[in-house]
């Protein structure tokens, strides 16, 4: 079983608007909680990256946030413009090693 | 992300064959790691390495290997290509900067393609 689960598995939003990306994990020993943007046949990008006593972290118009008690995160993307079409991959690094669980990622697709 | 270099970038090969697929970290980080990617699913975890030594395994079979060099740099083997290998591997290099303190960056990946 995937210790990482995110939803939905693809949405499509008009240009311009709002959208919100769940990520549930149960990975542990939790050591931090990145939000990754990847083009088809692209090595993924990071876009946030949170720690165990952060609730909350922006980048531009994404908003990653993160309840370590209930082991849930999301993403939320404001504004979405063409250029957000991508997979949105929640990746939590594990133990002190920090062997990274991949979740299988959510298909964004923005259309005008 | 910048400064995780792989190569090739693509490659085609035939069933049966043997591929070697190459990473080079950024500056300074010690630890590596290989991923899977078969299209349309999330990375699958098939090595990591920290100081040439191996760290971490995933649920490949004994076809893969890797290794790590003194400069920290790796390779990815894979033997006996089948077709279902082909796939987007990605590499990521890992700052380690201190327990439970780990931050990862990936390559552009390797696009392999078996026929």
């Amino acid at each position: 079983k995937n210790q990482v689960e995110q939803s939905p598995q693809s949405l499509i939003i008009l240009e311009g608007k709002n959208c919100t990306l769940q990520c549930n994990y149960t990975v542990s020993p939790f050591s931090n909680l990145r939000w990754y943007k990847q083009d088809t046949g692209r090595g993924p990008v990071s876009l946030t990256i949170m720690t165990f006593s952060e609730n909350t972290k922006s980048n531009g118009r994404y908003t990653a946030t993160l309840d370590a008690d209930t082991k849930q995160s999301s993403l939320h993307i404001t504004a979405s413009q063409l250029s957000d079409s991508a997979s949105y991959i929640c990746v939590v690094s594990e133990g002190s090693w920090g062997k990274l669980q991949f979740g299988a990622g959510t298909q964004v697709v923005v259309t005008p | 992300d910048a400064g995780v270099t792989q190569s090739p970038t693509h490659l085609i090969k035939t069933r049966g064959q043997q591929v070697t697929l190459r990473c080079s970290p950024i500056s300074g980080h010690k630890s590596v790691s290989w991923y899977q990617q078969v299209l349309g699913q999330g990375p699958q975890f098939i090595f990591q390495y920290y100081e040439k030594e191996e760290r971490g395994r995933g649920n490949f079979p004994d076809r893969f290997s890797a290794r790590q060099f003194p400069n920290y740099s790796s390779e990815l083997n894979v033997n006996a290509l089948l077709l279902g290998d082909s796939a987007l591997y990605l590499c990521a290099s890992i700052h380690l900067r201190g327990p439970m303190n780990t931050e990862a960056f990936f390559g552009q990946g390797t696009r392999l393609t078996v026929v």
